[in-house]
């Protein structure tokens, strides 16, 4: 059981280059979610979905896309970064209302 | 908006102390609480999972409680060991698929 899986681990774009970051759960999770987390700022959602082909936005979305054509997939996309999205990105999935968040190992991504 | 707090930011204390984390949220109406362990440069790991209608969960050397009226948690680690090194992140959630709201974290050192 891999849990949460998210790739790649490290990444450097420049600034205007576009990426995805890919999320996968093999726990047949209906809830996934999308955290940046920055010295002195902390977790702090990006994006959510409740579903396949629902999908909302979190607390800091500006940036960034997602798309949710499975239940197990959950990819992050950048359409064109900025320095300012320089920080680590991790993706959590969850059962159900009530259900802990299982945490993926992250993204540490970096733009110049 | 929900606001969670943790206290104290950092903390060392000597191998076999028993220790306490706190944590405070502003709106009450969880839908539960969850307590995370992250080492330096590597994801999040779910400690205990305290549903809202609980007063605390344990797990081993590990115990949380929650006192969801006065918006307050603890975490309690008993005899505490150098490998307990690490930030303790508290995450609440309002029940839907919006995720977490996040503390900024205790990081605690344990000296050998």
């Amino acid at each position: 059981n891999a849990g949460v899986t998210q790739t790649p681990k490290f990444q450097v774009l420049k600034t205007g280059q576009s990426m995805t970051l890919q999320c996968a759960q093999d726990m047949n999770h209906e809830y996934m979610s999308w955290y940046r987390q920055d010295p002195g700022m902390g977790l702090r959602l990006i994006h959510y979905s409740v579903g396949a082909g629902i999908t909302d936005q979190g607390e800091v979305p500006n940036g960034y896309n997602v798309s949710r054509s499975t239940t197990e997939d959950f990819p992050l996309r950048l359409l064109s970064a900025a320095p300012s999205q320089t920080s680590v990105y991790f993706c959590a999935s969850s059962y159900q209302t009530g259900g802990g968040y299982t945490f993926g190992s992250g993204t540490r991504l970096t733009v110049v | 908006k929900q606001e969670v707090t943790q206290i104290p930011a950092a903390l060392s204390v000597p191998e076999g102390e028993n220790l306490v984390l706190n944590c405070s949220f502003t709106d009450s109406a969880i839908y539960n609480l969850q307590w995370f362990r992250q080492d330096p440069g590597k994801g999040l790991t779910s400690l205990l999972l305290i549903q809202s209608s609980q007063r605390e969960q344990t797990s081993g050397r590990l115990n949380a409680s929650l006192d969801k009226s006065s918006g307050r948690s603890t975490l309690y680690i008993a005899a505490s060991q150098p490998g307990d090194s690490a930030t303790y992140l508290c995450a609440v959630s309002g029940g839907g698929a919006d995720g977490l709201t996040f503390g900024k974290g205790t990081h605690l050192i344990i000296q050998p």
